[in-house]
């Protein structure tokens, strides 16, 4: 177990209103990742963070924001949700010699009507 | 860019099967490869890795090695078990753009269903 919670674990909200992920981590691991989860499509990176203030897009970034104020907590911002962003989201965090392996949170199933 | 392709689902196996799910990847440079395993409404969970070439990554009786020659990691299980019904994922870690951050590449994942 690496700690790792995941709020809300169930939301459903309506297009065009804003929606914010948390994830928080006990273990002050340094790397944090945000993916989504669809039918066909096994996991896709949308950012990362590799420390305080510090993060980087991934594959299906856009319309997603994130910010990282402290260590423990990762958001992710859907600024304007869509219909197209009804997923399952993972958060992630790295451990493990050179940061290879990762593990997940229990995830959040959101859906946008 | 990297990809990973795995045999499509699902898998419908009696208990005590032989199981193989293939996974082949496209990569630049030396990627460490990985299966996850889901089980219904939960998260993702590491089953094995394995970290270069010929290295085999074992776990709960599940097989992998990574064949840099065929770019392979399939994933076996002499005899499965009801317990293993979920969906497999196969993985390969890379360096991402910014922080000396790794980042995962995940197939599309092959649900199994074991039958009593």
């Amino acid at each position: 177990d690496a700690g790792i919670t995941q709020s809300p674990r169930h939301k459903v909200t309506e297009t065009g209103t804003p929606v914010t992920l948390r994830c928080h981590q006990t273990e002050n691991h340094r790397y944090m990742y945000w993916y989504r989860q669809d039918p066909g499509h096994g996991l896709r990176l949308i950012h990362y963070s590799y420390g305080v203030k510090d993060t980087d897009k991934g594959e299906v970034s856009d319309g997603y924001s994130v910010s990282r104020s402290k260590t423990e907590d990762f958001l992710l911002t859907l600024e304007s949700a869509t219909s197209s962003q009804t997923s399952v989201y993972f958060c992630a965090i790295a451990t493990g010699g050179s940061y290879n392996e990762q593990f997940f949170g229990p995830g959040t199933r959101l859906t946008v009507l | 860019g990297n990809s990973v392709t795995q045999m499509e689902g699902p898998v419908t196996l009696s208990e005590e099967a032989f199981l193989t799910i293939n996974c082949t990847y496209t990569a630049t440079g030396y990627p460490s490869l990985f299966w996850y395993v889901q089980y219904p409404g939960e998260g993702l969970q590491l089953l094995l890795k394995a970290t270069k070439a010929d290295d085999k990554g074992s776990n709960k009786g599940f097989e992998a090695t990574y064949r840099k020659e065929t770019t392979s990691f399939h994933l076996e299980k002499g005899s499965v078990q009801v317990s293993d019904s979920a969906v497999y994922f196969c993985a390969l870690s890379d360096l991402a753009t910014s922080g000396s951050a790794r980042q995962l590449t995940f197939g599309s994942g092959t649900q199994l269903t074991v039958l009593p």
